[in-house]
């Protein structure tokens, strides 16, 4: 079936530490996105890519880093610059073949421990 | 800087009646509109996208687009207890094709 893929879906981050969340889609859509949502909030846009090995800093990059080596995929790595990580990080995708409609994957929960 | 603005909510209405969720947007010549629906802890799943002014149906939901007024408008017939969920509003602006400007979700809860 197609769809977005995040792995994992709980992740644990002790202080110091990198972690990288995994999306990969299957939708051939040419741009992909990653979010953050805190409880009780909106969608925070962290960064985003609209073609291969191309990507731009959303609304609250710092912190954060992304690569872009294949359509399909769009790994996330949350930094230890990244002061309070600890939220719900929603990967998402869409492209023309789509009306532009955009679609998420489940979720990734990071908790700093 | 390019807003989308909803009631937070919540928005209470009992099991069967008609509920009315709003959003308005500042950037006038926007021309794709969406409305998604979160479960608590789950992400979005689409409901309706709408393109043109008016109406658009899908089972108990219609959507209602104003491009004069800038405002799009989600109504729920026959309200269910699982449609209690918060409900995103998203717009696409004119100039960048694909980077949506969302709105923080009204927060719906359907009373049984």
């Amino acid at each position: 079936d197609g769809g977005i893929t995040q792995s994992p879906k709980y992740l644990f981050r002790k202080e110091g530490q990198n972690v990288t969340l995994s999306c990969e889609q299957n939708l051939n859509h040419d741009a992909m996105y990653w979010y953050r949502q805190d409880p009780g909030q909106g969608l925070r846009l962290i960064y985003y890519s609209q073609i291969v090995n191309d990507f731009q800093k959303g609304d609250i990059a710092e912190g954060y880093s992304v690569s872009r080596e294949k359509k399909e995929s769009f790994p996330l790595t949350v930094t230890s610059a990244q002061k309070n990580p600890t939220a719900f990080y929603l990967c998402a995708s869409n492209g023309q073949g789509s009306g532009n409609t955009i679609y998420f994957g489940e979720g990734s929960w990071l908790t700093v421990v | 800087q390019k807003e989308v603005e909803q009631n937070s909510g919540p928005l209470s209405v009992p099991e069967g009646a008609i509920a009315s969720l709003n959003c308005t947007y500042s950037d006038r010549v926007s021309q794709s509109f969406f409305w998604y629906r979160q479960y608590s802890g789950k992400s979005p799943e689409l409901i309706m996208s709408i393109y043109s002014n008016g109406d658009k149906e899908d089972g108990r939901f219609t959507a209602q687009l104003n491009k004069a007024s800038q405002y799009v408008s989600l109504l729920i017939r026959d309200s269910q207890p699982s449609d209690s969920a918060t409900y995103l509003c998203a717009v696409i602006p004119a100039g960048n094709n694909r980077k949506l400007i969302w709105g923080l979700g009204t927060s719906l809860a359907v009373n049984p």
